[in-house]
């Protein structure tokens, strides 16, 4: 079946570092792809997507490429702030009509000033 | 887009209480709605899924149910709470897209 699989947390940053969260992911067909963000005591909620191969989602600095060659979705962001302290989340819709998304098990991030 | 909306927002409950909690939204009609749970530290796992009024696919055989006696309305259920039912319950809509939209979840503290 469907997995994601991204990197342990927590990741701790200072203010300004570059953050790479990985993500890799195991699918049929063409999945679309996604990150959520939760920030802490609240639901999760989209970062950004991408629905098709060398696809690159982006919003809010963050930036992530859907790489089929090496079913990999990383996020990225070249200057973290202390408000993107958060849990971050991998997931994977497979299409097709599917109901289900699959989600990662969450990275949390910390960044200290 | 869809707005969810989820209540109460935090519950502490004995073991052997029963529970009720409710999800509704705004901004869709016929939405395809989900319940996770999220424990500690831990990721998402789906509970319940629902593709319309009375039809609900269980996930994890469990100690718990769920509804769907209106279109947008999403109700997870417990006969007698456990200790292991503690967690954050997070409901979550997708209408006519691969895109997820979530409430902002129950907190449930079972003692």
């Amino acid at each position: 079946g469907d997995s994601v699989t991204q990197m342990e947390g927590p990741v701790t940053l200072s203010e300004e570092a570059f953050l790479t969260i990985n993500c890799t992911y195991t699918a049929t067909g063409y999945p679309s792809l996604f990150w959520y963000v939760q920030y802490p005591g609240e639901g999760l909620q989209l970062l950004l997507k991408a629905t098709k191969a060398d696809d690159k989602g982006s919003n809010k600095g963050f930036e992530a490429t859907y790489r089929k060659e090496t079913t990999s979705f990383h996020l990225e962001k070249g200057s973290v702030q202390v408000s993107d302290s958060a849990v971050y989340f991998c997931a994977l819709h497979p299409g097709g009509g599917y109901q289900k998304v699959t989600f990662g098990t969450g990275t949390k991030l910390q960044v200290i000033p | 887009s869809q707005t969810i909306h989820q209540w109460p927002a935090t519950l502490v409950q004995p073991v052997g209480s029963p529970l009720s909690l409710e999800c509704t939204v705004e901004g869709t009609s016929n939405p395809n709605l989900y319940w996770y749970r999220q424990a500690a530290g831990r990721g998402l796992q789906l509970l319940f899924y629902s593709v319309g009024i009375g039809q609900i696919s269980s996930e994890v055989p469990q100690n718990l149910s769920a509804s769907r006696p209106q279109d947008r309305q999403f109700i997870l259920s417990s006969k007698k709470l456990l200790l292991s039912d503690s967690g954050f319950y997070l409901c979550a809509s997708t209408r006519g897209t691969d895109t997820q939209y979530f409430g902002p979840g129950t907190r449930l503290t079972v003692l």
